[in-house]
This record gives C-alpha cells, structure tokens and sequence, in this order.
C-alpha cells in the first residue's frame, strides 16, 4: 500500500529534550516536506527536499532540523524544544511535475500531536 | 510575498445548498493550484488541483474549482452540500519557477446544518 509513515503518532516531552519524528515513504516520491498545524494558522512549511541531500527552509524552519540520507526517509529533529512547539507535524511527500520541476500533489502522514511541558 | 488567502474560517450551509469556499493567491509566475479536505482526525487529502490546461476543474465527491487568472482565485464550490462535507478545507499553491515551497491558506471549516 502507498503510503507515508510518521512516528511516533503521539508524544509528550519536556523542554529541551532532544526528540526526533521519523518519516518513511513507499512511493519513490522526489519531493519530501515537514509542516505544522495550529489553529487558526492552517499549516505552515517546515522544511522541504527536493532530493536526497537537497534540503531547504520553509516559512517557519526556527528550533528545527532535517536530514534527507535517504530518498525514503525524512526526519524532524527538535534539537532543543519549547512549549511553543507544541503542535501537530505532518509530513508529506510528492512527485514532480516534471523533473527538477514544481511538486505535485502533497501525500501526507496520518500526524504527531507534540506537547512540549 | 507569494501567500494564500481564504476569506472566511467558518462557513455554514443548509444540507442541499450551495457551498462557496474562497481563496485567492498571489503570484508573479504561473502557479500550481490544489484543494485538500481534512476531516476531523485525519491528514489531508487531495480533492482537486489546477496545473495546466482546463480551468474548471471536477474533484471527488462532487468539488469543483475554476482557475480565474484575472482575479487571482480558485474558489472551490459543490451545488449540493451533504453532511459528510463536514470538514476543514485547505487552498495550497506551489509554483512553476523561483521556489519550490508549498504553500497552504489558513482553512476553513464548513459546517452543514440538517
């Protein structure tokens, strides 16, 4: 089954404990992305790659790391997290519309809720 | 900046009315247009997109969305709405030059009375 993998689903921390969330997708897709959902704010880009090795900032990218080793793979790091991280991550994935070109449709994960105490 | 704009974050029809969701972008290069829905508990699922070609554009569950250049929008709207069109809705756009970011409007939530 095509699909995007995040874990963990649910995960409560306190501050500055360093926390990572896994992302795996199964569709070889090019495009891979971290966003975040608050209400009233809709979801806002994290980071983004566009390849292996091809990571860049989206609109709100502070208190965040990525890595992309992996075409499959692409994990979120919180380094040192705040209460103000406390939210909900999604991550997706996407083909290009064409090579080196824009994305395409987002495939998202099902979610981590994050509370940071 | 290149943003998106989704005029009303609550919006109530009557079961079988029309549903009007607004948005507007903005953009100095062709853009890439997409409704998702979220339904409460769940990700985000696409319900329609615009890159090329035909500007109206027909989705699941009976959406549509017309890409209107000079007025900068791609409302999305449905004749009949249903109860299970009981959702949260999200306006995206990426583009087709200078950056490769995706970009989602604030949402909005429609409620359908019986």
């Amino acid at each position: 089954e095509a699909q995007v993998t995040q874990n963990p689903r649910y995960l409560i921390t306190v501050t500055g404990k360093k926390l990572t969330v896994t992302c795996s997708q199964n569709m070889n897709h090019e495009y891979m992305s971290w966003y975040r959902q608050d209400p009233g704010l809709g979801l806002r880009q994290i980071y983004y790659s566009m390849n292996v090795e091809v990571t860049d900032k989206g609109d709100v990218p502070e208190g965040y790391k990525v890595s992309r080793k992996e075409k499959r793979n692409f994990p979120l790091i919180l380094e040192s997290p705040s209460p103000n991280q406390t939210s909900l991550y999604f991550c997706a994935s996407s083909p290009l519309v064409v090579a080196g070109g824009p994305t395409d449709t987002q495939y998202f994960g099902p979610g981590t809720r994050l509370t940071v105490l | 900046a290149q943003s998106v704009t989704q005029l009303g974050s609550h919006v109530s029809v009557s079961e079988g009315a029309l549903v009007l969701l607004r948005c507007n972008y903005s953009s100095s290069v062709p853009p890439y247009l997409f409704w998702y829905v979220q339904y409460p508990n769940q990700g985000l699922q696409l319900l329609l997109k615009y890159t090329t070609g035909a500007t109206l554009v027909k989705g699941i569950n009976g959406f549509e969305a017309e890409f209107k250049k000079s007025e900068t929008s791609f409302h999305l709207t449905k004749p009949s709405a249903h109860m299970s069109d009981a959702a949260e809705y999200f306006c995206a756009v990426t583009y087709t030059s200078g950056t490769y970011k995706y970009i989602f409007g604030t949402g909005t939530r429609l409620k359908v009375l019986a």
